[in-house]
């Protein structure tokens, strides 16, 4: 099941804070979110494991409900390099077996 | 740069045709991934291989497969090409452990004319 995120898409000026946000229907047990420029390859920014922490990397943080099954990632000040579409994905169990599904993405665009 | 390694970057062909497409993981990783990006859409996951072995599938078509190869590079052949077929392949690889990082390659972009 493809988790869902939201915003689809949001513009925003430098220096201001974003929130999205990544829901599941299944039970989660880690969250797992990459960032993608236009024409390149995603980038790994961080994995939350089933437990509701939260993790930080620079100006950009995240936290894992897993009794709502959601997470949301927090970009602080944003800065023009931001920009992109942020990807979660979701692993239901921590079998080996259990592949990574990836939500549609959010759109962020950060303007001077 | 990621340390993942996709040949060719782009590819165009016809209707019909077969192609390969290869991938190099980082050194050290033994979790390769084929994902499929069509334009604007997000990354629908393909097959996963772990140290030579099929791990994971996903939704993919009859008329693609992969293998990894000893030296753990890994091709995903697609056959009977069609239309709908274009899209930006990415590879990744991961470290051993259900929740490493995936660090994936530049992408082989296919177009079917």
């Amino acid at each position: 099941q493809q988790p869902v995120q939201s915003p689809q898409a949001v513009i925003l000026r430098e220096g201001e804070d974003a929130v999205i946000n990544c829901s599941s229907s299944k039970a989660l047990y880690s969250v797992h979110w990459y960032r993608q420029k236009h024409g390149e390859a995603p980038v790994f920014l961080m994995i939350l494991l089933k437990g509701g922490e939260q993790k930080g990397h620079e100006k950009i943080s995240a936290s894992f409900n897993e009794k709502k099954q959601q997470s949301s990632l927090y970009l602080t000040a944003s800065q023009l390099s931001y920009s992109g579409t942020y990807f979660c994905g979701t692993r239901p169990s921590n079998f080996g077996n259990e592949k990574l599904t990836f939500g549609t993405g959010t759109r962020l665009t950060i303007i001077p | 740069d990621s340390g993942v390694t996709q040949t060719p970057k782009h590819l165009i062909t016809a209707t019909g045709q077969r192609v390969t497409l290869r991938c190099s993981p980082r050194s050290g990783d033994l979790s390769v991934y084929w994902y499929q990006q069509s334009l604007d859409q997000g990354l629908q996951f393909l097959i996963q291989y772990y140290n030579g072995e099929e791990r994971a599938k996903g939704n993919i078509l009859e008329r693609f497969s992969a293998q990894q190869f000893p030296d753990l590079h890994s091709e995903l052949n697609l056959s009977s090409l069609e239309l709908g077929d274009s899209a930006l392949y990415f590879c990744a690889s991961s470290p051993e452990g259900n929740n490493q990082p995936q660090h994936f390659g530049d992408g082989t972009r296919l177009s079917i004319l």
